[in-house]
């Protein structure tokens, strides 16, 4: 079963505006950690925002907000005002807390964002 | 500056002709990973390490190996490249395993097996 599901495989949104993009989990573990990843053309992860399964707030990170939804299981990217510079593939991820996990990060597939002058 | 370096960024090379790629961090990190990016199937951990002569397998470890001979570099090696290897690599330490830190990332290796 997928750990970590991004439905939209690509998004377009015009300058200026905000933009939600849609990440959904699956864990049993008590003790996880979510994080957004952004990767331009050029190839490189950029990280974006984390939020820890018992932090009681929502992250924020200038204009990266995370909407978490823990009875959901769900952890959305809102970016507010979006900018050319915003276009990307957006990656949700995934760390559990479990030893057996080996601390790797699970990703999604990946949104492509695709902002509009 | 903080980061993770890893060279080469590209590499074309054919079948079977032993490879490096070499993958360095400055942040006295205790954990490092690889990971492979490929279309339609994400990023999947390889190998990882937990701290010096410490490395386990990841999801895909198959015709790969890595060593931790010293806290700052994990290289990855591929000892007879298949073109199935061709993908994009990533390189990637946190301070440890705790779920709240960060893992930062290499620039990415661009490796073609012909």
């Amino acid at each position: 079963a997928q750990k970590i599901t991004q439905t939209q495989p690509g998004m377009f949104v015009q300058e200026k505006e905000a933009v939600t993009l849609d990440c959904t989990y699956d864990t049993s573990d008590p003790s996880y950690g979510l994080f957004w990843y952004k990767q331009p053309s050029s190839g490189e992860m950029i990280f974006l925002i984390y939020q820890g399964s018992y932090d009681q707030q929502n992250a924020t990170e200038g204009r990266y907000s995370l909407n978490f939804q823990k009875a959901r299981k769900s952890a959305n990217l809102v970016i507010s005002a979006s900018q050319l510079g915003d276009s990307a593939m957006y990656f949700c991820a995934m760390r559990e807390s479990h030893y057996n996990q080996g601390g790797k990060l699970i990703f999604g597939q990946g949104t492509e964002l695709s902002v509009k002058p | 500056e903080a980061q993770v370096t890893q060279n080469p960024r590209y590499l074309i090379t054919v079948t079977g002709k032993k490879l490096t790629v070499t993958c360095s961090q400055n942040m006295n990190h205790e954990y490092m990973s690889w990971y492979r990016q490929d279309p339609g199937l994400g990023l999947r951990q390889i190998y990882y390490s937990m701290n010096v002569e410490v490395t386990d397998k990841g999801d895909v470890p198959e015709g790969y190996k890595v060593s931790r001979k010293e806290k700052r570099n994990f290289p990855l090696i591929l000892e007879s490249p298949s073109p199935n290897q061709t993908s994009l690599y990533f390189c990637a330490s946190s301070r440890g395993l705790a779920v709240v830190n960060e893992q930062f990332f290499g620039p990415g290796t661009r490796l073609t097996v012909l």
